[in-house]
């Protein structure tokens, strides 16, 4: 069964800090890699997308993929307190069916 | 934005009774999902569509079933509601599979 692993479970960061989240995928067929943002008592949101190698920026934010370990990583810079939320990761496969999601990062920034 | 609405928004139902939730979308989206979400397993896939009338199996499809009588229109039914399906379920759509996906609200259910 396909998985999608998540860490750390939670982060502190300070108002204006850096926050990195990483994700893996337990599949080589992994085609993309998703991050959702999901604030407390809402529904999930579509943050960014990944699917080749290298590196995508949105504003403070920055997705890392490296396809051949299977490993992408989120970054946020400047954090704000909106920024506060559950990070989940997801992946979909060739010929695949539906995203798969991690179980999340809990990221808290601290004023 | 895309739309997809579900209901009801928050029920609580007796352990052994029935429950649906509905999920309706605007969007035009082949694709619809039923996932639940427990504190501490991020979203975990139940039931999926990609065509009326044809449903198939998540990760998690033991004690539900699912329904897409239309394009616009996918259910979760509960048989026979346990304690342990407590949670909070969401639904969602895409054009394709991969593609981003739209969600609802959730639906908070509480067995008891």
């Amino acid at each position: 069964q396909q998985k999608v692993q998540q860490s750390p479970e939670s982060l502190i960061v300070p108002e204006g800090g850096m926050a990195s989240l990483n994700c893996t995928s337990s599949d080589r067929n992994v085609d993309y890699f998703w991050w959702y943002r999901q604030h407390s008592g809402k529904s999930p949101k579509m943050l960014m997308s990944i699917f080749s190698n290298g590196e995508k920026e949105e504003g403070r934010f920055t997705v890392h993929l490296n396809k051949a370990s299977l490993h992408t990583s989120l970054h946020i810079r400047d954090s704000q307190p909106s920024d506060s939320a559950l990070y989940l990761c997801a992946a979909s496969w060739q010929g695949g069916r539906a995203l798969i999601f991690g179980t999340g990062t809990t990221v808290s920034v601290s004023p | 934005e895309a739309a997809v609405t579900q209901s009801p928004r928050s029920k609580v139902a007796v352990t052994g009774g029935k429950v649906t939730l509905s999920c309706h979308q605007t969007n035009n989206h082949d694709y619809m999902y039923w996932y639940r979400q427990d504190t501490g397993h991020g979203l975990r896939l139940i039931h999926y569509s990609y065509v009326a009338d044809s449903t198939e199996k998540g990760d998690i499809p033991d004690g539900y079933k699912a329904s897409r009588p239309s394009q616009e229109n996918f259910s979760l039914i509960l048989e026979l509601a346990s304690l342990s399906q407590t949670a909070v379920y969401f639904c969602a759509s895409n054009a394709r599979s991969g593609n981003t996906l739209y969600f609802g609200e959730g639906s908070r259910l509480i067995v008891v």
